[in-house]
């Protein structure tokens, strides 16, 4: 059974850092692209970033201007997100997702609040 | 950027009702290579993360009910619920995966009348 799970998620003040993570399980976790996706309380969907196999093709969304990098660590089956001068708008719930061309499978996702 | 938009913003449906939700991209999602559409929907129900439903625009993912359909190539797209179930009650999404960032709709909520 495909499992993501993400952890790292809290409350962080303006400016903060954090960094997430999500452990995958159930598939050969080197052979697929990942993806993380936000969604703001009571808002849609906003793709964030994606990688490809072993540390190619990594995309961020335009409106992150550099403050976020997705990396992957394939021998521990897991995938992070480094977030850095955290904003308001930035708080929302973060999921891992696997790409297959299309978002197969998501995780629970992790809630990031940025607020003083 | 590819701009994805979706109508109606919401709907209600009586049970065992069609409910349609069409999706539009800014730019043709048909890849010309392998004459696929790069358009997947998904389901969010509340309080879960969003699921699947849909991908090549009109591929059902595996365990979802044939109720569910796709359509559309192009720039023009459209799920069809053919008969509305209390279980069907979510938000819809559609989203391109042709080239990043891949975007998403702005969702379709859908209640029962």
């Amino acid at each position: 059974e495909v499992q993501l799970v993400e952890s790292g998620g809290g409350l962080v003040k303006p400016g903060g850092s954090l960094r997430l993570s999500c452990v995958a399980s159930g598939f050969t976790f080197d052979t697929y692209s990942m993806n993380w996706v936000r969604q703001a309380p009571g808002k849609g969907l906003e793709w964030v970033s994606s990688i490809g196999t072993r540390n190619g093709a990594i995309y961020y969304a335009d409106s992150l201007k550099g403050r976020f990098t997705i990396s992957r660590d394939n021998a521990k089956n897991s995938l992070s997100l480094q977030m850095n001068s955290l904003r308001a708008e930035d708080t929302a719930v973060y999921y891992c997702v696997r790409d297959t061309g299309p978002f197969d499978y998501w995780g629970q996702g992790t809630l990031v609040t940025v607020s003083s | 950027d590819i701009v994805m938009t979706q109508s109606p913003e919401s709907l209600a449906v009586s049970l065992g009702e069609r409910a349609t939700i069409h999706c539009k991209s800014s730019q043709s999602i048909l890849h010309s290579s392998n004459n696929m559409n790069y358009l997947g929907w998904y389901q969010q129900k509340s309080g879960q993360p969003p699921k699947l439903l849909i991908y090549w625009a009109s591929t059902r993912e595996f365990g979802v009910p044939d109720r569910f359909s796709g359509s559309g190539s192009g720039t023009d797209f459209t799920l069809t619920i053919s008969s509305l179930q209390a279980e069907d009650v979510a938000v819809y999404y559609c989203q391109q995966y042709y080239r990043p960032p891949f975007t998403f709709g702005p969702g379709t909520k859908v209640d029962v009348k």
